[in-house]
């Protein structure tokens, strides 16, 4: 079946680490997106890529890095910058900005917890 | 002003209520919106995408006015499973196809 899975569904993290979070979809679609959700919080866009080896921050990219060296896959790395990780990571993906009103689906998201 | 914006919940309904949000986004560019639905711990899933004519899928109703810059959801007759988070979604594509979401409402409909 065809989805984005990520990976692990849940973490620990000491503080001072890096950990980074896997994101992978098989749905051969060109725009990646990472959010992180707060307790009672909506979405709020970290880090987003249209296209292999592009990528442009998001609104709250400070502590955070990404790669898209492939199109299946868009890790995002939390840094030891990040002042206050713990949070609900989201992936998500869609076929691409010229198809407007086309699906965005999402992973089943990652809880970190800092500890 | 946050780019997109949502009504401030919670909402707390009885079954069989009539229930509508509303969502406004503040740039003119905005392409595609959508509503998801946000069970608790969960992922979004895609409740309906919002078309400028108003689209309808049983007793949910979107509606579009890009005129005013706001979209707006409706659900009829209420029911207990419709308890979740509302989170409306917007892409701006002369952003290179950015995605924001709203910081959703939340439904609690009681019996």
């Amino acid at each position: 079946d065809g989805g984005i899975t990520q990976s692990p569904k849940y973490l620990f993290r000491k503080e001072g680490q890096n950990v980074t979070l896997s994101c992978e979809q098989n749905l051969n679609h060109d725009a990646m997106y990472w959010y992180r959700q707060d307790p009672g919080q909506g979405l709020r866009l970290i880090y987003y890529s249209q296209i292999v080896n592009d990528f442009q921050k998001g609104d709250i990219a400070e502590g955070y890095s990404v790669s898209r060296e492939k199109k299946e896959s868009f890790p995002l790395t939390v840094t030891s910058a990040q002042k206050n990780p713990t949070a609900f990571y989201l992936c998500a993906s869609r076929t691409g900005q010229g198809s407007a009103g086309n699906t965005i689906y999402f992973g089943e998201g990652s809880w970190l917890t800092v500890v | 002003r946050k780019e997109v914006e949502q009504d401030p919940g919670p909402f707390n309904v009885p079954e069989g209520a009539t229930v509508a949000f509303n969502c406004t986004y503040s740039n003119s560019a905005s392409q595609s919106f959508f509503w998801y639905r946000q069970d608790c711990r969960k992922e979004p899933k895609l409740l309906m995408s919002v078309y400028s004519s108003g689209n309808e899928d049983g007793r949910f109703t979107a509606q579009l006015n890009r005129a005013s810059q706001y979209i707006s959801l409706l659900i009829r007759d209420s029911k207990l499973s419709d308890s979740a988070t509302y989170l409306c979604v917007v892409t701006i594509y002369n952003q290179g196809g950015k995605l924001i979401f709203g910081q959703g409402t939340e439904l609690s409909v009681k019996p």
